[in-house]
């Protein structure tokens, strides 16, 4: 039982360049989200699915897309990368929106860094 | 404004010693109270939940939550080296709805 693993570890990009950000969790989970972190500005949320099948934005949508590719896997992607993306992104899932209290299980991280 | 204020710290005690954490929240809405802490380069991970006003406890740690000053704390008895890392306070509106985390305190706990 893995729980959340993220891939990348680590990546390095150029402006202008994409890339995509993958995520799964093996805890049967309905929700998924991602977060940025950035120094101190806490956690904020870019965009989350409530369940498999639909996805909605949060907080910091822009600049990015995402997509639910099943009830294990959420992929965050750059299309077009700028150096105000560097950030750690952390993906998160929980066992379903709606449950007291949602309770966020989070993956170990991926540092990205655009030059 | 920020809805959830934190005070980024670092904080520096010496083992054994009480550390106390706060958070100020701005929405009268929020319902639900958690504190996660984060260990350096880790995602991070759920401590504690409440509610309702009034205190929690969980082993060496305490939450404590006053919604009419909208105010909620975090204490650690007798503190532990392994207690260091960066504690982040969490408010939901309402069941299912999105986190809101302050910037998180950083906890330097010294043997």
């Amino acid at each position: 039982n893995a729980g959340v693993t993220q891939t990348p570890k680590f990546q390095v990009l150029k402006t202008g360049q994409s890339m995509t950000l993958q995520c799964a969790q093996d805890m049967n989970h309905n929700s998924m989200y991602w977060y940025r972190q950035d120094p101190g500005m806490g956690l904020r949320l870019i965009y989350y699915s409530a369940s498999e099948g639909t996805t909605d934005k949060g907080e910091v949508p822009n600049g990015y897309n995402v997509s639910r590719l099943n009830k294990r896997e959420f992929s965050l992607r750059l299309e077009s990368a700028a150096p105000s993306q560097t950030s750690v992104y952390f993906c998160a899932s929980s066992e379903q929106a709606g449950a007291t209290p949602e309770t966020q299980y989070f993956g170990p991280g991926t540092r990205l860094l655009v030059l | 404004q920020k809805e959830v204020e934190q005070d980024p710290g670092p904080l520096s005690v010496p083992e054994g010693a009480i550390v106390s954490l706060n958070c100020t929240y701005s929405n009268s809405a929020f319902q639900y109270f958690m504190w996660y802490r984060q260990y350096s380069r880790k995602g991070p991970e759920l401590l504690m939940y409440t509610y309702s006003s009034g205190n929690k406890e969980d082993g060496r740690f305490t939450a404590q939550v006053d919604k009419s000053s909208k105010y909620i704390s975090l204490f650690i008895r007798d503190s532990q080296p392994s207690d260091s890392a960066t504690y982040l306070c969490a408010i939901i509106k309402a069941a299912g709805n999105k986190l809101t985390f302050g910037g998180g305190t950083r906890v330097l706990v010294k043997p």
